[in-house]
């Protein structure tokens, strides 16, 4: 079983729509999270970062981490065409450790908007 | 665009062959870190150097190795490549070991 667990979808939304992408993981040691937005044929490009439980938000984004249920989430309000991408989630442990700054990545989810 | 560059973009070549992988990370950045991305195993972490030094390691394979210059740009060494090693490599940098770190363009690799 993979330590990150992420829908590969794809996930096809009318544009306007609202997305939501969810990843599950097992280490409870992870105390980041990320998301990250990959066009195709590009590097993945840091959307949102948040430390341990809690919500953040970035104009149209919106990062959720339950780390009782281990389970990370990644809103998208009024989903635009642009917003075609693979999504993937990534962890780390906390600060001090070995493993810090090692990220453990989802398989990543294709998200397509269309018109 | 990152600040991260990676050169060259695509690269070709036969098993058996050794090839390397340079990137600069973005202006400040001390710390490098090397991906692999592939269809079946995602992305996945390889070695992290810090100010020249080596400070984690995920499954890079033996064949595998990296290096980070005083000038901080780093680069990734592939020997007897197989037709496994076919992928996408990724470099990423941060300023220290964090969690926020900021990927390259990548270089993709086909091994024939």
């Amino acid at each position: 079983q993979k330590e990150v667990e992420q829908d590969p979808g794809p996930l096809s939304v009318p544009e306007g729509a609202i997305v939501s992408l969810n990843c599950t993981y097992s280490n409870s040691a992870f105390q980041y999270f990320m998301w990250y937005r990959q066009y195709s044929r590009k590097g993945p490009e840091l959307l949102m970062y948040t430390y341990s439980s809690g919500n953040k938000e970035d104009g149209r984004f919106t990062a959720q981490v339950d780390k009782s249920s281990k389970y990370i989430s990644l809103f998208i309000r009024d989903s635009q065409p642009s917003d075609s991408a693979t999504y993937l989630c990534a962890m780390c442990p906390g600060a001090g450790g070995t493993s810090y700054g090692k990220l453990t990545f989802g398989q990543g989810t294709i998200l397509t908007v269309h018109p | 665009d990152s600040g991260v560059t990676q050169t060259p973009k695509h690269l070709i070549t036969a098993t058996g062959q050794r090839v390397t992988l340079r990137c600069s990370p973005r202006s400040g950045d001390l710390s490098v870190y090397w991906y692999q991305q592939s269809l079946d195993q995602g992305l996945q972490f390889l070695i992290q150097y810090y100010n020249g030094e080596e400070r984690a390691k995920g499954n890079i394979l033996e064949r595998f190795s990296a290096q980070q210059f005083p000038d901080l740009h780093s680069e990734l060494n592939l020997s007897s490549l197989e037709l496994g090693d076919s992928a996408l490599y990724f470099c990423a940098s941060s300023v220290d070991s964090q969690e926020t770190q900021y990927f390259g363009p990548g270089t993709r690799l086909l091994v024939l």
